[in-house]
């Protein structure tokens, strides 16, 4: 149980361009899904807090629109990545939560050219 | 705070020998700690957790220390195997944090044949 999905699992895209980043919580409900971005050899760092039904809490730096993010339903949280630069390159990862457990999606790498 | 490293550390133990991972946690106020494993291009695995009310709790062949006194935590993983190879973070969360994790900076341990 407790399985969260992501995709696409990579992603080529050209600059300018937008991605949709997908994540699911396959066999729970979540109202919290989080949104991380790790970059080589780093840390996970935390980008956005989405709760079903609401607008998204970003942490400071992190530039909403940006990166949009949608919670439309308890299953279901999107990032689009708009207008993305080469430097928007990473690895991103989102969490859905149940309580204080949060369990993460296999990740989806964004190469920008 | 913002993660600047550009080498993690690195940990490398002879394969059934046992390996120590330690972390030092920022927020006094945190009351929940969680150790993940993350393999290349994969997510975070959640290994074992422990909260502030306890200061050892133990799994399958790992063990989590908590010192709350010199904010510090460590992962002992027994008898290491080659799947053993990874990332491994910690990371940290405390009620009325809305839930969200602040990860360390990680620390790679390769197992040695």
């Amino acid at each position: 149980g407790a399985v969260v999905s992501q995709h696409p699992s990579w992603v080529i895209c050209k600059s300018g361009t937008s991605v949709k980043i997908e994540c699911r919580s396959l066999d729970f409900q979540a109202t919290t899904m989080f949104w991380y971005r790790q970059f080589p050899k780093q840390s996970l760092m935390l980008m956005a807090t989405s709760n079903e039904g609401s607008k998204a809490t970003y942490e400071q730096g992190v530039e909403k629109d940006k990166f949009l993010i949608n919670h439309a339903s308890l299953t279901l949280s999107t990032l689009t990545v708009t207008s993305a630069h080469p430097e928007d390159s990473s690895f991103y990862i989102c969490s859905a939560a149940t309580g204080y457990e949060q369990y993460f999606g296999p990740g989806t790498r964004l190469t920008v050219t | 705070g913002e993660s600047v490293g550009l080498h993690l550390p690195t940990l490398s133990v002879q394969e059934g020998d046992n390996s120590i991972i330690n972390c030092a946690y920022s927020n006094s106020a945190s009351d929940y700690f969680i150790w993940y494993k993350q393999e290349s291009g994969k997510g975070p695995q959640f290994i074992i957790d422990i909260r502030s009310n306890m200061d050892k709790r133990q799994g399958q062949r790992v063990t989590v220390l908590l010192n709350k006194t010199v904010k510090h935590l460590s992962l002992q993983i027994a008898a290491t195997q080659p799947g053993d190879s990874a990332v491994y973070f910690c990371a940290e969360t405390f009620e009325g944090g809305a839930q969200k994790l602040v990860f360390g900076q990680g620390t790679r341990l390769t197992i040695n044949p």
